[in-house]
């Protein structure tokens, strides 16, 4: 139990344009989830926590207009990043975690967004 | 306020070795602890936790931590390292009142044939 899925694993985008990714929990009902950058042979770094149904909270230095967060229903939530480039390029982690147990996230396999 | 301090950014046992992961917090609530593996392009991977039963806990693959409060402690254990060990890791915390993680800075373990 508890699954978490990203869409996509991979993509490469033009510098410029905007890409989504899509996260969602296959089999419970995510009240909180999270977004998480991980540059390479670093830690993870909070981008910002969502509840279903309202906005997103972002943290401190993290441009809400360049990483646009949608937690639209109980099982998803999207991360769109605006016009990307290359800086933007990293790997991207959601988290969720249900009413039952806030305390613990349960981790999606990533996305590696590289903009060229 | 919370954090966590992972010492030893890169670790090198031989295979059959003893594995030690150093994890030290600091909380001003009672803290929920993780240790969670990542393989390179994956996600993180759940290896154990503490939620303020057993301080002594199981994980998978034969890793285990204990809780000590004394100590602010919850290091990562196992008897005998195995290749597929390499990897890296993290321990996070979160808390009541806040379910935010903090994680440390991640420590490579490296597998020696």
């Amino acid at each position: 139990g508890a699954v978490v899925s990203q869409h996509p694993s991979r993509v490469i985008c033009k510098s410029g344009t905007s890409v989504k990714i899509e996260c969602r929990s296959l089999d419970f009902q995510a009240t909180t989830m999270f977004w998480y950058r991980q540059f390479p042979k670093q830690s993870l770094m909070l981008m910002a926590t969502s509840n279903e149904g309202s906005k997103a909270t972002y943290e401190q230095g993290v441009e809400k207009d360049k990483f646009l967060i949608n937690h639209a229903s109980l099982t998803l939530s999207t991360l769109t990043v605006t016009s990307a480039h290359p800086e933007d390029s990293s790997f991207y982690i959601c988290s969720a975690s249900h009413e039952g147990q806030s305390y613990e996230q349960y981790f999606g396999p990533g996305t590696r967004l590289t903009v060229t | 306020a919370q954090s966590v301090t992972q010492l030893g950014s890169h670790v090198s046992v031989s295979e059959g070795a003893l594995v030690l992961l150093r994890c030290n917090y600091s909380s001003s609530v009672p803290p929920y602890l993780f240790w969670y593996v990542q393989y390179p392009n994956q996600g993180l991977q759940l290896l154990l936790k503490y939620t303020s039963a057993a301080t002594l806990v199981k994980g998978i693959n034969g890793f285990e931590a204990e809780f000590k409060k004394s100590e602010t402690s919850f290091h990562l254990t196992k008897p005998s390292a195995h290749m597929s060990d390499a990897a890296e890791y993290f321990c996070a915390v979160s808390g009541a009142g806040t379910y935010k993680y903090i994680f440390g800075t991640g420590t490579r373990l490296k597998v020696l044939a």
